[in-house]
């Protein structure tokens, strides 16, 4: 069975200072990896999403995030963060053939400060 | 451009109440999925269907029931409410990519 662990509940960051939002991950077998963020009283959207390919994925917003296998890692960077950066940003990972079945963390809330 | 429509937006039941969730895309999405979210637990997979007549259970699926009869509608069944099922129900639908579209949320209250 797979596994998601943010270990930061709380990211405050000053405006136009870089951010990493850290992801762990835990499975036996390839997973396929997700950042989703979610804004005040909305659902989720997708940010970025790793399947294959290169390890250094590009989403939206300016959001990058690096899958390393070996440290069973999935980190969310943004150089600079806006104001309009803060929300709830969720890892998720699926695998074993199970694509759409994901796996949520338990999220980390960026707060932007002025 | 709807996407996935969740009905009702708000809803408060009492305990050992029914009631029923909605949810539509029109997407033509084979893979349906319903969601929970608590605070401090992120959102846990309740149940989930790959496509019309077939449904499997998620992390968290007691006292719950789900049935899909066609490919758009995958409602969300309480049968006999709780307080521990009070929390926001995330409806979402997807193509064989990974990218789940969600809709807005339905915030249910059981006193």
């Amino acid at each position: 069975a797979q596994s998601v662990t943010q270990l930061d509940s709380q990211v405050p960051v000053f405006e136009e200072a870089p951010v990493e939002l850290r992801c762990n991950y835990s499975s036996s077998v390839s997973v396929y990896l997700f950042w989703y963020v979610q804004y005040p009283n909305q659902g989720l959207q997708l940010l970025l999403k790793y399947l294959s390919g290169s390890t250094l994925v590009k989403g939206i917003n300016g959001f990058e995030a690096e899958f390393n296998k070996s440290q069973t890692s999935f980190h969310l960077r943004k150089p600079s963060v806006h104001i309009s950066d803060t929300a709830e940003y969720f890892c998720a990972v699926s695998g074993g053939g199970a694509t759409n079945k994901l796996i949520f963390g338990t999220g980390t809330l960026l707060a932007v400060q002025p | 451009n709807a996407g996935v429509t969740q009905t009702p937006k708000f809803q408060v039941l009492k305990t050992g109440q029914s009631m029923t969730l909605q949810c539509a895309q029109d997407m033509n999405h084979e893979y349906m999925s319903w969601y929970r979210q608590d605070p401090g637990m992120g959102l846990r997979l309740i149940h989930y269907s790959v496509g019309a007549g077939i449904t499997d259970q998620g992390e968290v699926p007691n006292g719950y029931n789900v049935s899909r009869s066609t490919t758009e509608d995958f409602p969300l069944r309480l049968l006999s409410a709780a307080p521990s099922q009070t929390s926001v129900y995330f409806c979402a639908s997807s193509r064989n990519t990974g990218e789940l579209f969600f809709g807005e949320g339905s915030r249910l209250t059981v006193l």
